[in-house]
């Protein structure tokens, strides 16, 4: 098994550009997420999934979207890119008992800059 | 409101001595408790868990933690520390469709 995959590893967006970052998981867990961490704040929960077509926010929303089109896949969209975004993106999955109560396996993560 | 807090930011060890990184959380019900490490430029990783039962919970690697209820805390501990345990650790409350995690404590290993 592949477990948790992201693209890409690195990107730079200018100002208002938008983009997608991809997540991605094998182990055909229900419950996926979306991270970003930043220096001295630990990670902050964005975004997730408690199944295909069912997606919820999480502790700091604002400027995401996502949709949960298969099991496998989980995008993360940034309309238009601010520099406040500039952070590591981190995506998570777990087999089943909601985000907050299974181990969860992380992707290697997606360090973006916004410039 | 939910709270994670780990008030060491840095801490450095000398290989072959104890460690403790301590945890204190913040929340209304008895919540469930990780802990995960981070290696440089890596996804983080499970070390343990808390949901329920034995206060005193065994992990990878040779760490443990003890969950303590009076205290509101959830330290981690392992007996020697080895020089690849040098990375950032975790401490993180989980609930239904909650996570929270604490701003994680540097560990560096002396020779």
């Amino acid at each position: 098994n592949a477990g948790v995959t992201q693209t890409p590893k690195f990107q730079v967006l200018k100002t208002g550009q938008s983009m997608t970052l991809q997540c991605a998981q094998d182990m055909n867990h229900e419950y996926m997420s979306w991270y970003r961490q930043d220096p001295g704040m630990g990670l902050r929960l964005i975004h997730y999934s408690v199944g295909a077509g069912i997606t919820d926010q999480g502790e700091v929303p604002n400027g995401y979207n996502v949709s949960r089109s298969t099991t496998e896949d989980f995008p993360l969209r940034l309309l238009s890119a601010a520099p406040s975004q500039t952070s590591v993106y981190f995506c998570a999955s777990s087999y089943g008992g909601g985000v907050g109560t299974d181990t969860q396996y992380f992707g290697p993560g997606t360090r973006l800059t916004v410039l | 409101a939910q709270s994670v807090t780990q008030p060491d930011i840095h801490i450095t060890v000398s290989e072959g001595a104890s460690l403790e990184l301590r945890c204190n959380y913040s929340y209304g019900a008895t919540p469930y408790l990780f802990w995960y490490v981070q290696s440089p430029g890596q996804g983080l990783q499970l070390l343990l868990k808390y949901f329920s039962g034995d206060t005193l919970v065994q992990g990878i690697k040779g760490f443990e933690a003890e969950f303590k209820r009076s205290q509101s805390s959830f330290n981690l501990r392992k007996p020697s520390v080895h020089w690849s345990d040098a990375a950032e650790y975790f401490c993180a409350v989980g609930a239904i469709n909650k996570f929270y995690f604490g701003s994680g404590t540097k560990l560096n290993v002396k020779p």
